[in-house]
């Protein structure tokens, strides 16, 4: 079955620090890939996406590279900020005989000025 | 341009009571999909509508049912409400299938507790 495997949190960073969350995923063929966020009391956000191999998804300084080979997809961040903290979410959205996302079980961002 | 909505915001119920919860997809959207959100945990799939009917099922109880209105509007019923039953519901809209499963954005949520 498909499954999503990310980085236990929390995680707690000052600010301007890099941010890796590492993500893996099990599917077949060749799933889309996405990020999403959650603020706090808040419902999902996309953050970004990617729907083939050594595609770059990247929005709002965040990105993430889809890698067949590792089945990776990591989420990357330069220079994180306070209002960067959140909950985030990697999921996936099988190639072809499902609608149904995936997603692991979130990792919580704290950013500390 | 108005995203998911959802509605009501929060809800509170007791062990055997019924629950409807409302949501109106993305501008442009007709598919719509619902997840249950346990706290601290990812969502997880409960069914999808397309064209008014149910395309497909996550691993969810016959107690969790839904419904799809022709302007693509989706309720979530829940009947015989457990205290497990309590977590954030999200309503999820996509456009229009074209070979394969299109982006999901996802509206606020609504926050059902069950007491």
């Amino acid at each position: 079955g498909n499954s999503v495997t990310q980085m236990e949190g929390p995680v707690t960073l000052s600010e301007e620090a890099f941010l890796t969350i590492n993500c893996t995923y099990t599917a077949t063929g060749y799933p889309s890939l996405f990020w999403y966020v959650q603020y706090p009391g808040e419902g999902l956000q996309l953050l970004l996406k990617a729907t083939k191999a050594d595609d770059k998804g990247s929005n709002k300084g965040f990105e993430a590279t889809y890698r067949k080979e590792t089945t990776s997809f990591h989420l990357e961040k330069g220079s994180v900020q306070v209002s960067d903290s959140a909950v985030y979410f990697c999921a996936l959205l099988p190639w072809a005989g499902s609608y149904q996302l995936t997603f692991g079980k979130g990792t919580k961002l704290s950013v500390i000025p | 341009d108005a995203g998911v909505t959802q509605s009501p915001t929060h809800l509170i119920k007791t062990r055997g009571q019924q629950v409807t919860l409302r949501c109106s997809p993305k501008s442009g959207h007709d598919t719509v999909s619902w997840y249950q959100q346990a706290l601290g945990q990812g969502p997880q799939f409960i069914f999808q509508y397309y064209e008014e009917e149910e395309r497909q099922r996550g691993n969810f109880p016959d107690r969790f049912s839904g419904h799809q209105f022709p302007n693509y509007s989706s309720e979530l019923n829940v009947n015989a409400l457990l205290l497990g039953d309590s977590a954030l519901y999200l309503c999820a809209s996509s456009p229009r299938d074209r070979g394969r499963g299109e982006t999901q954005y996802f509206g606020p949520g609504t926050r059902l507790l069950v007491l």
